[in-house]
């Protein structure tokens, strides 16, 4: 089944405590891409990746990182974590990223930051 | 002012009814509109997208462009509860590999 994962799905932790939410998907995409959804905002871009070892940032890359050693896996690491970093997180793919293709979503990851 | 604005609602119809969602965006060289459904809990799913200026019609739903006004309009005919969703507008903005999003309007389809 063609499918982005998303682990862990539901995380509390701390304030400073570094963190790794992992991403990975099953159909041979190019472009990956992490977003995080907050009430009233919407869903804005973390951090994107056209193709392994490319990565750039997106409108919210502050407190982030990311990395991009593998065609399927994107994960989104938090070095410090903060409370303004409580949000759901999610991680999407397409082929190449370009306009006529969709993004498929992974199912979401919410973190909690105390 | 944001760049996809979208009412936020709860915007409710009857069921059967017509549902009218709106979207406005500001950067005139987008080309790329997209709308996606989004259930509570859920990740976004995809519904529609369309380029050209006009109408784009799938099953109960259509999508309308007008570029020259900066709008973009989904309606859902025959409104189910099941329609009783989320819808995010999206834009491809400023080149191929930014999706902008508008925060979404709460649409609420009652029996």
């Amino acid at each position: 089944e063609a499918q982005v994962t998303q682990n862990p799905r539901y995380l509390i932790t701390v304030t400073g405590k570094k963190l790794t939410v992992t991403c990975s998907q099953n159909m041979n995409h190019e472009y990956m891409s992490w977003y995080r959804q907050d009430p009233g905002l919407g869903l804005r871009q973390i951090y994107y990746s056209m193709n392994v070892e490319v990565t750039d940032k997106g409108d919210v890359p502050e407190g982030y990182k990311v990395s991009r050693k593998e065609k399927r896996n994107f994960p989104l690491i938090l070095e410090s974590p903060s409370p303004n970093q409580t949000s759901l997180y999610f991680c999407a793919s397409s082929f190449t990223g370009t306009s006529e293709e969709t993004q498929y979503f992974g199912p979401g990851t919410r973190l909690l930051v105390l | 002012q944001k760049e996809v604005e979208q009412n936020s609602g709860p915007l409710s119809v009857p069921e059967g009814a017509i549902a009218s969602l709106n979207c406005t965006y500001s950067d005139r060289g987008s080309q790329s509109f997209f709308w996606y459904r989004q259930y509570s809990g859920k990740s976004p799913e995809l519904i529609m997208f369309i380029y050209s200026n006009g109408d784009k019609e799938d099953g109960r739903f259509t999508a309308q462009l007008n570029k020259a006004s900066q709008y973009v309009s989904l309606l859902i005919r025959d409104s189910q509860p099941s329609d009783s969703a989320t819808y995010l507008c999206a834009v491809l903005s400023g080149g191929y590999n930014k999706l902008i999003f508008g925060a979404g309007t709460r649409l609420a389809v009652h029996p």
